[in-house]
């Protein structure tokens, strides 16, 4: 299995754009979550889905941010306008199972590093 | 309040002794489970070790094993015989039975992770 498949891998960008990371969960993986990682903040759990419906958003800062899922195997995460304080790294992962439970391991990508001038 | 607090942002090991990165939890739910993550420099997250709230056995992975203090409400890690490749950020993390919604799907809370550096 290829993993969790995430991109781009880093993308620079100007205040005020449109950002979108994508991400491919794990075959057969029925949840998917966005974290944020900053210096400042650590790791956030931004939103998740499961069965691509969106369970809490609650996570997400603020309207700029919105994320989809219209099919088991791609979501997506959108900025915008992109700010600067937007910058960080964004790690996707997916997991197996309606309950989680025992060593069910929650997978990440390799994260989309986000730098926004 | 903080869910999961890793109290040491930095920590050094001599290469070959071992080290203990702290942990503690707080949550109400019975049913848990506390996971060990390391991040390298080259940024991905690695599973290292797990521990389910019920289980009666400390875990252990190789050179990992996790310390659970049920009681206390700790679950830190030991890593013995440190080599220079363990040199990393780890990540406590925790996830509960239920969460606002009555069900886990799996969403993991992360400490702020403690930064280890391993010297030859």
């Amino acid at each position: 299995d290829a993993g969790v498949i995430q991109s781009p891998r880093h993308e620079v960008t100007e205040m005020g754009q449109e950002v979108t990371l994508r991400c491919k969960p794990i075959s057969g993986h029925n949840s998917l979550f966005w974290y944020r990682q900053t210096m400042m903040r650590g790791l956030e759990l931004l939103i998740y889905f499961n069965n691509n419906v969106p369970i809490d958003d609650s996570g997400m800062p603020e309207d700029r941010f919105s994320a989809k899922m219209p099919n088991a195997s791609f979501s997506t995460l959108k900025i915008q306008p992109s700010e600067p304080r937007d910058s960080a790294v964004y790690f996707c992962a997916s997991i197996k199972g309606f309950r989680s439970s025992g060593a069910n391991v929650l997978t990440f990508g390799a994260g989309s590093r986000l730098t926004v001038l | 309040a903080q869910k999961i607090t890793q109290t040491q942002p930095g920590m050094f090991v001599q290469e070959k002794e071992a080290v203990t990165l702290d942990c503690t939890y707080d949550t109400s739910d019975p049913s848990y489970g506390l996971f060990w993550y390391k991040q390298p420099s080259s940024g991905e997250m690695i599973f290292l070790i797990y521990q389910g709230s019920y289980d009666q056995q400390n875990a252990t992975e190789g050179r990992y094993s996790l310390n659970f203090q049920k009681a206390r409400k700790s679950a830190n890690l030991v890593i013995s015989a440190s080599q220079l490749g363990d040199s990393a950020m780890y990540f406590c993390a925790m996830r509960e039975g239920k969460d606002a919604g009555g069900t886990s799907y799996g969403k993991l809370t992360f400490g702020q992770g403690t930064i280890l550096t391993v010297h030859p």
